[in-house]
Formats: C-alpha cells, structure tokens, sequence
C-alpha cells in the first residue's frame, strides 16, 4: 500500500529555470495540498485541489507558480523562472476528504527539496 | 486572515520530563489537526480534534481542544528520546478548506 509519492526529491535548478514537482496521492484520495517549508520554520499553505479542479489557491503566488491535478496523473507544482528565494522543501499531502462536514487527515509525502542555484 | 501561533518555539527536556506546546488560533476553528516531524523528515499524522473540548488521549499523548475552539494544546508525559523532533498544529476556519500550520515546537529530550 504505496503512501504519497513526491519526485523528484532533490531539485537543483539555475536562476530562470522551470521547476516541476510531482505528487502521487495515495490511492482512492481525490484530494491534494501543496506546502512550502523554510529550514527551521512551518509549513506554508499553497494550493488545494481536487482532481480537475483548483479548490483555493490562495497561498500560491500569483506570479510564476501554477497547480495541477489532472484526472489521470500526478498533481503537479510549476514554478517558471525560479529564483533564489524559492528555495524550499514542498510538501504535498493528499486526502480522501469531500466537501463535507467530516474531516481527514492528512497523509505528506517525503518532499521535495529545491535548490536554485 | 488566519492565523496560527505556537508557543515555545524550543523545548529542551531531560528524558522522563513532561512536556507541553500550546497553539492559539486568531479565528475560531472548525477542527484542528496535529504533526510530528522528525528532523529531515515529512510531517506525521498523529490526531485530530473537532468538538469543542474534546480530550484525546494516546499512550502518552493527551491533546486538547479549547472551549472556543481557538486554542489546543498537546501534553507528552515523561518523554523519552523518541518523542523528539518538531511538533505542529494545523487549523481549519470555518468555510475554508485550507490549514493553517502553527510555527511549530522543536522538541529535544537529553538522555
């Protein structure tokens, strides 16, 4: 029983480059976050979607970074033309959560550390 | 918007001390989540709670649930070297599908 997946785990990229990050949720979740974590600090809410649709992208960026959760497929974090500050370890976590009035945790995967260079 | 606080930021303990971290929400919450996060590592599921009031225990792990609902709390009873590593509460709003992480307390036990 496969727990989320995140690739790659280490991403180095130069300044201006793209970045891609993968996330595979656990299976049967529909639903899927993006965190971003500093050294030393918390995690930062990014995105929250569901298959084929953005939920609240409201701690995403407005500027370079985009989201996806296709139907078939991993979800996936684009950052366009990185830059020194966007070095981070992001986190996403998937969850079978609905849009009702029960919760569910949160299951992370390992993460993937960026490094622009 | 929302925020979410924790306090200490560190703790050092001597292995068999108690231990506790506290979280206060700027906004009262419809449920609240808690992480434990090893150095290096992702953040771990450990418990939720949604009434208010609500106390839940786990062997040595008790964590509570403001009357309001905008405070938690999360009590280790004598540590042991396991327990260490950083510890987060995660806050959902009212309306929102969004978490909010808390700043996190770094746990040290000293053998």
């Amino acid at each position: 029983n496969a727990g989320v997946m995140q690739n790659p785990r280490h991403l180095v990229r130069r300044r201006g480059q793209e970045a891609r990050l993968r996330c595979s949720p656990m299976k049967g979740h529909s639903h899927v976050y993006w965190y971003r974590q500093l050294p030393e600090e918390g995690l930062k809410f990014m995105v929250y979607l569901q298959k084929e649709n953005i939920i609240d992208e409201s701690g995403m960026p407005k500027e370079r970074f985009s989201a996806e959760f296709p139907k078939e497929g991993p979800s996936i974090l684009r950052i366009q033309q990185v830059v020194r500050g966007d070095s981070a370890a992001y986190f996403c976590a998937s969850s079978s959560e609905g849009a009702g009035v029960t919760f569910y945790e949160q299951y992370f995967g390992p993460g993937t550390r960026l490094t622009v260079t | 918007g929302q925020q979410v606080m924790q306090i200490p930021q560190y703790q050092h303990v001597q292995e068999g001390e108690d231990f506790t971290t506290y979280c206060n929400s700027s906004t009262t919450l419809s449920n609240i989540q808690w992480y434990k996060q090893r150095p290096g590592g992702h953040p771990v599921f450990l418990i939720q709670l949604v009434k208010s009031g609500e106390v839940k225990k786990q062997k040595r792990l008790t964590f509570q649930f403001g009357e309001a609902k905008k405070n938690s709390s999360l009590h280790i009873t004598a540590t042991q070297t396991t327990d260490v590593g950083t510890y987060f509460c995660a806050g959902r709003g009212s309306g929102t599908y969004k978490y909010i992480f808390g700043t996190g307390t770094r746990l040290k036990v000293l053998a």
